[in-house]
């Protein structure tokens, strides 16, 4: 079975600096999809990004960029010009590409953004 | 409106008593989830259900049953609980109908969540 590890519990920032957010997984698969979620204090789950493992090029949604490591089966999210409003949850996630399967999550980094 | 809705969103109840959490969806996709988050551990799944037809079990299923009454919704119970299954509960949905494209690479849409307090 796949696994998520986000092997930092807690992280912290300061506004408007950058922070990266670390995410491993193990799989046997060649083609899977993985995924970012937020959730801030109001406890909504919140997509912040995704990548396709057979895309080279690193996903990027404004401030929000990932370096996908195939074959270091690494994920991490970079979070550029930290705001506020970025203090939250960050929940990797991973979905195989071989069947009907849900979401695999890791456990969680919580972001702390100081002002 | 929400295109995911729990409810309720707060729930307080007593040992051995039987909880139903309902979710609805106006999104119009065939699969859902129930997923329950404790600090520190994540999301982890307890059911999923890829059409009225299909249930499956999760990670978590023990102590747990859902039922899928329409397409749009899918309810979960708890027999009789217990402390340990106070928790963050969510459902979410995801689309694979034809024509949607690479289903796989789709999210999941989740609800806001209910909390369930049991004493």
């Amino acid at each position: 079975a796949q696994t998520v590890t986000q092997s930092q519990p807690e992280m912290s920032v300061q506004e408007a600096e950058t922070v990266t957010l670390s995410c491993t997984y193990d799989t046997s698969e060649s083609d899977y999809y993985l995924f970012w979620y937020k959730q801030p204090p109001s406890r909504q789950m919140i997509l912040v990004i995704r990548q396709e493992a057979y895309k080279q090029q690193n996903a990027t949604e404004n401030r929000f960029s990932v370096n996908f490591q195939k074959a270091a089966k690494s994920f991490s999210l970079k979070i550029s010009d930290s705001q506020l409003g970025d203090a939250a949850m960050y929940f990797c996630a991973y979905r195989s590409d071989s069947g009907n399967t849900p979401l695999v999550f890791g456990k969680g980094t919580r972001l702390s953004v100081i002002a | 409106d929400a295109d995911v809705t729990q409810t309720p969103r707060n729930r307080i109840t007593k040992t051995g008593k039987r909880i139903m959490l309902e979710c609805s969806q106006t999104k119009g996709h065939d699969r859902m989830y129930w997923y329950r988050q404790d600090p520190g551990l994540g999301l982890r799944l307890i059911y999923y259900s890829f059409d009225v037809k299909d249930i499956n079990k999760g990670e978590i299923s023990d102590g747990y049953s859902v039922s899928r009454q329409a397409q749009a919704k899918f309810s979960l119970s708890l027999e009789s609980a217990i402390p340990n299954q106070t928790a963050l509960y969510f459902c979410a949905t995801s689309d694979s109908r034809p024509g949607t494209g690479a289903f796989r690479n789709q999210p999941q849409h989740f609800g806001d969540g209910t909390r369930l307090s049991i004493l």
